[in-house]
């Protein structure tokens, strides 16, 4: 059974950094695509970043440049650095596997604010 | 920047069918696209119903399903139960991008 615990978050003022992690388990992350996407208070999902299992590396055009999507796989755990934080970054982030292994995390709360 | 449309709410009937669409602004989907079917329940975490189009996960009801309609990724609940009311978001892959529709709230009267 695949199971992803997202942590991280938190409350961060408006250009600060922040690092979310997602530890995996029933699942090796080398071997499986991983997203992370967010929902903004009572908003509809937003897809993030991809990081497939060649390691190549997909964002969205509202985070490029300031977030980063990662995973180490000797710990199994997906990353997402971001920096320059704004207001509008505030939301639950999910981390999700692809395809079959399509579970979500519970989600981890981010807050921008001063 | 591909937006998708997705109908804003529907309402079935208990033991209805009802099928929800997904309009992508970009044109036809096709299953190189790969639509996923995510339900959402209100203080929960969506979950994937469907993947690769038509794939079910273990945890999928059978009374869900999954395809292309006229080049539209499409949600078929046939049989409609109360615990099904939810919201129901389309999500596809375009262009090395994931985009999610707008989602449909889901109603079961």
């Amino acid at each position: 059974e695949v199971h992803l615990l997202e942590s991280g978050g938190g409350l961060v003022q408006p250009g600060g950094p922040l690092r979310l992690s997602c530890a995996a388990s029933g699942l090796t992350l080398s071997n499986n695509g991983m997203s992370w996407v967010r929902q903004a208070p009572g908003k509809g999902l937003e897809w993030v970043s991809d990081i497939v299992g060649s390691g190549a590396t997909y964002y969205a055009d509202s985070v490029k440049g300031r977030f980063t999507i990662s995973r180490d796989n000797s710990k199994n755990t997906l990353y997402l650095q971001m920096n320059s934080l704004r207001a509008d970054d505030t939301a639950v982030y999910y981390c999700v596997g692809h395809g079959g292994s399509s579970t979500w995390g519970q989600g981890t709360l981010v807050t921008v604010s001063s | 920047q591909t937006v998708v449309t997705q109908e804003p709410s529907l309402t079935v009937s208990p033991g209805g069918t009802v099928t929800l669409t997904c309009d992508s602004s970009t044109g036809a989907v096709t299953s190189g696209n790969y639509p996923y079917w995510l339900q959402q329940k209100p203080g929960q975490a969506p979950r994937t119903l469907i993947y690769d189009t038509n794939a079910r996960h273990p945890w999928t009801p059978a009374r869900f399903s999954g395809s292309l309609l006229g080049g539209k990724p499409a949600l078929t609940l046939s049989g409609a139960r109360p615990e099904d009311e939810a919201d129901y978001y389309c999500l596809f892959t375009y262009d090395g991008a994931r985009v999610f529709g707008g989602g449909t709230k889901l109603t079961v009267l």
